[in-house]
């Protein structure tokens, strides 16, 4: 079966620093692997995906990603954190079915807080 | 465009009570899922759907129904609460052969 496990329930960083989420899967078949961020009282909105086209994935607000098939990683990182990522991040995964449900299993999530 | 749309955003039940969710979306989406949030828990599937008519249960279905008449509709219903049933829950959909969902915003249930 499908899991995901993310180091750390909890990361702070300084503004401005280096911002460094991570995530490991397991899966049978190369996966899809996603990350999602959540604000205080919203919904989830989707950050970045890994779909096999290429092993650095870049997101939405300068967040990337690189797959590492060796190391079953998927771990997400920003150059220069900014207050505004003060959230919860979950890695995700997924079967490369084509033509069948993606049933996606998230991970525990990470709260990420941004020290000024 | 609107998306996911949730309601209520807040509930309150009392044990045993029955109630439904609702959860709508305007993009034509094909598959559709409810999960639910707990602390340190990550999210849990409860039912998806992959079109009109056609449902199945996820991880932790027990205590849950759903059904999907229409492809925009798909509420969740808890038959008798229980405080196990305390929790978030985010209906998301995505459209087939494209990965990634898109999520509501959530409903905040208690049972008390």
């Amino acid at each position: 079966a499908q899991s995901v496990t993310q180091l750390g329930s909890h990361v702070s960083v300084s503004e401005g620093a280096l911002v460094l989420l991570r995530c490991n899967y397991s899966s049978s078949v190369p996966p899809y692997l996603f990350w999602y961020v959540q604000y205080p009282n919203q919904g989830l909105q989707l950050l970045l995906k890994y779909t096999s086209a290429a092993t650095l994935v870049k997101g939405i607000n300068g967040f990337e990603a690189e797959f590492k098939k060796s190391e079953t990683s998927f771990h997400l990182t920003k150059p220069s954190a900014h207050m505004s990522d003060a959230a919860e991040y979950f890695c995700a995964v997924s079967d490369q079915g084509e033509t069948s449900y993606d049933k996606v299993i998230f991970g525990p999530g990470t709260s990420l807080s941004v020290i000024p | 465009n609107a998306g996911v749309t949730q309601t209520p955003k807040f509930q309150v039940l009392k044990t045993g009570q029955s109630m439904t969710l609702q959860c709508a979306q305007d993009m034509n989406h094909e598959y559709m899922s409810w999960y639910r949030q707990d602390p340190g828990m990550g999210l849990r599937l409860i039912h998806y759907s992959v079109g009109a008519g056609i449902t199945d249960q996820g991880e932790v279905p027990n205590g849950y129904n759903v059904s999907r008449s229409t492809t925009e509709d798909f509420p969740l219903r808890l038959l008798s609460a229980a405080p196990s049933q305390t929790s978030v829950y985010f209906c998301a959909s995505s459209r087939a052969g494209v990965r990634g969902y898109t999520f509501g915003s959530g409903t905040r249930l208690t049972v008390v």
